[in-house]
């Protein structure tokens, strides 16, 4: 079993729509929670950074980590074309330092 | 965000050779450089971690004398896939933060190199 599960997709959204994007995992002793958004062919960017449990906001996306349920969550409102992207999930625990276990990824297309 | 480069960018080579890709932090220096490989729709794994002045450490099931890695200073880290075969075909890339203590610090990744071994 992967530590770290995440939906590839693709999901497919119109413009405009909400995306809703998340991953599971199965190590309680992660406790820093990221999404990366990757274009093709290119380096993952860092979008959202979440410690512990709750919600973060930044713009158009908002994050949500439930550390009873070991799921976290990433929303996008108002989606653009431009969104059209993969988005990864990863986590580390405290003591790895600056190990990220990844997720698969999840292709998202937003279309016009 | 800082900025981390990777070169080549793509490099094709014939199997038996070594080929080398260079990771540099432009604009901050880079305590600590992670080498991932990425496989199409899979998740980036994490190959091995190095820190400037020492040798790196690899993860469970990573051929250290195959991939060589290389930390001389703090802003520059090299990955040598040596003796390739058409089965190191992937997308590699690299990853750097100036942190040392905090965990979860931010991790800057380079644009990824695709070799293909033919």
């Amino acid at each position: 079993q992967k530590e770290v599960e995440q939906d590839p997709g693709p999901l497919s959204v119109p413009e405009g729509a909400i995306v809703s994007l998340n991953c599971t995992y199965s190590n309680s002793a992660f406790q820093y929670f990221m999404w990366y958004r990757q274009y093709s062919r290119k380096g993952p960017e860092l979008l959202m950074y979440t410690y512990s449990s709750g919600n973060k906001e930044d713009g158009r996306f908002t994050a949500q980590v439930d550390k009873s349920s070991k799921y976290i969550s990433l929303f996008i409102r108002d989606s653009q074309p431009s969104d059209s992207a993969t988005y990864l999930c990863a986590m580390t625990p405290t003591d790895s330092w600056g190990k990220l276990q990844f997720g698969a990824g999840t292709q998202v297309v937003v279309t016009p | 965000g800082a900025v981390v480069s990777q070169h080549p960018s793509r490099v094709i080579c014939k199997s038996g050779t070594s080929v080398k890709i260079e990771c540099r932090s432009l604009d901050f220096q880079a305590t600590t450089m992670f080498w991932y490989r990425q496989f199409p729709k899979q998740s980036l794994m994490l190959m091995a971690t190095s820190n400037e002045g020492s040798k790196a450490t690899y993860e469970q099931g990573v051929e250290k004398d195959k991939f060589l890695i290389n930390h001389a200073s703090l802003t520059l880290s090299t990955l040598t896939v040596t003796s390739a075969h058409p089965e190191d075909s992937s997308f590699y890339i690299c990853s750097a933060t100036s942190g040392r203590e905090n965990t979860g610090s931010e991790q800057f990744f380079g644009p990824g190199t695709r070799l293909t071994v033919l």
